[in-house]
């Protein structure tokens, strides 16, 4: 079966630090990784996706996560957090042999400070 | 483009009444999903549509949840009797393809 794992349900960061929010899927397919973001009340959003291709991938708001078979990993990064960032973060994956829908990990829920 | 609706945003009912949840998904999009989301987990799938039809309803309650998609486009989603452990958040999402699933801003259930 199909499983997403995310290491630390919380990180917490000073604003200007590097974000690194890890991600570890189980899949005995070629899969599709995302990373959404939920802000409190909010549905979820999709920061970026991998499906083929390049394996570093950049979404929005300066995010970006790389493919790494080898490590069966999708972590996320930022370079510089901001306040804005603080938001529940999830990794899903997408495969084909279960149809489309996502499976997602637990969250981590990125706290910023100033 | 308009955006994945739900309603209603906050019902609060008592254990054992029923509720329903409705999704109106982005026009044309084929696939739609609901999850669950309790509090402090991620979204899981309950059931997925491909336009009328379901195609994975495994992890669906069917002794008290049932959901239906209107003429492939509107979907509801309904709980009779609703336990106190339904209390979650009920999501929405719909796609084209594999490729991205866009999601409401999901129905918050407390049941009491």
């Amino acid at each position: 079966a199909q499983s997403v794992t995310q290491l630390g349900s919380h990180v917490s960061v000073s604003e200007g630090a590097l974000v690194l929010l890890r991600c570890n899927y189980s899949s005995s397919v070629p899969p599709y990784l995302f990373w959404y973001v939920q802000y409190p009340n909010q549905g979820l959003q999709l920061l970026l996706k991998y499906t083929t291709g390049a394996t570093l991938v950049k979404g929005i708001n300066g995010f970006e996560a790389e493919f790494k078979k080898s490590e069966t990993s999708f972590h996320l990064t930022k370079p510089s957090a901001h306040m804005s960032d603080a938001a529940e973060y999830f990794c899903a994956v997408s495969v084909a042999q279960a149809g489309t829908a996502l499976i997602f990990g637990k969250g981590t829920t990125l706290s910023v400070s100033s | 483009e308009a955006g994945v609706a739900q309603s209603p945003r906050y019902k609060i009912i008592e254990k054992r009444q029923s509720v329903a949840f409705w999704c109106n998904p982005i026009s044309g999009h084929a696939t739609l999903y609901w999850y669950q989301q309790i509090l402090g987990q991620g979204p899981k799938l309950l059931i997925q549509f491909q336009n009328n039809g379901v195609v994975d309803d495994s992890q669906l309650p069917k002794d008290r949840f049932s959901a239906e998609r209107l003429k492939g486009v509107d979907s509801t989603l309904k709980i009779q009797p609703a336990k106190l452990e339904d209390s979650a958040v009920y999501l929405c999402a719909s796609s084209l393809d594999r490729g991205r699933a866009f999601f409401g801003q999901g129905t918050r259930l407390t049941v009491v």
